[in-house]
């Protein structure tokens, strides 16, 4: 069964940085591209990040590029998401999802992780 | 940017046909997916590349996109069907564009 675990949120102050991680399992990371997004309190989807299968291709959203930092490690089966200068509107349940198809207008996501809360706040 | 536009909500009887519409420049000129959000759930896919659906997705949901408009269909609705649905494409300058959703109320 597929499933994909994040951890790693909490309450952090302005300002602050939090690393999370999504774990994996049921497959190999190693053969698929990934995904993190966000959905802010009672608010709609966003995608904020992409990596691809070796890694060498890496996209973010204009709202966190240079302060997000997404990676992966494919022996430990996991991706992670770095957010550094965190602001309150970066409040939200951050998801890991599995993309499929060839990055482009085929894309799609088949797995979502069951989400972390990420709470910016002093 | 590229954006595409959801109707923040659709009502339906029990038994009847649901149509969700999401609006694009040259939509079906693209692909798109749909995922179903239960409250308090994370996002499942139940549509993508406009018409396929997924293993375990019930039959009575199904897609098309032509024109500007990507449409999801939920024939004999359900009250678990109950949800938020949201349809995505892909755009060369913003990547992943999420309409802004649509709250299915099954009454």
């Amino acid at each position: 069964e597929v499933q994909l675990v994040e951890s790693g949120g909490g309450l952090v102050q302005p300002g602050g940085s939090l690393r999370l991680s999504c774990a994996a399992s049921g497959f190999t990371i190693s053969g698929y591209s990934m995904n993190w997004f966000r959905q802010a309190p009672g608010k709609g989807l966003e995608w904020i990040s992409y990596i691809g299968i070796s890694s060498s291709t890496i996209y973010y959203a204009d709202s966190v590029k240079g302060r997000f930092t997404i990676s992966r490690d494919n022996a430990r089966n996991s991706l992670y998401l770095q957010m550094n200068s965190l602001r309150d509107e970066d409040t939200a349940v951050y998801y890991c999802a599995r993309g499929r198809d060839d990055y482009g207008h085929r894309y799609y996501f088949d797995y979502w992780g069951q989400g972390t809360l990420v709470t910016v706040s002093s | 940017s590229y954006e595409l536009t959801q109707p923040p909500s659709v009502s339906v009887s029990p038994g009847q046909t649901a149509s969700i519409t999401c609006s694009g420049d040259k939509l079906g000129d693209r692909y798109a997916s749909w995922y179903q959000q239960k409250a308090g759930q994370s996002p499942v896919l139940v549509i993508y590349q406009d018409t396929k659906r997924p293993s375990g997705i019930p039959e009575r949901f199904s897609g098309s996109n032509s024109g500007n408009t990507a449409t999801l269909t939920i024939s004999g609705t359900q009250a678990m069907d109950e949800a938020d649905y949201y349809c995505q494409a892909w755009d060369s300058s913003t990547y992943v564009v999420f309409g802004g959703g649509t709250k299915l109320t099954v009454l």
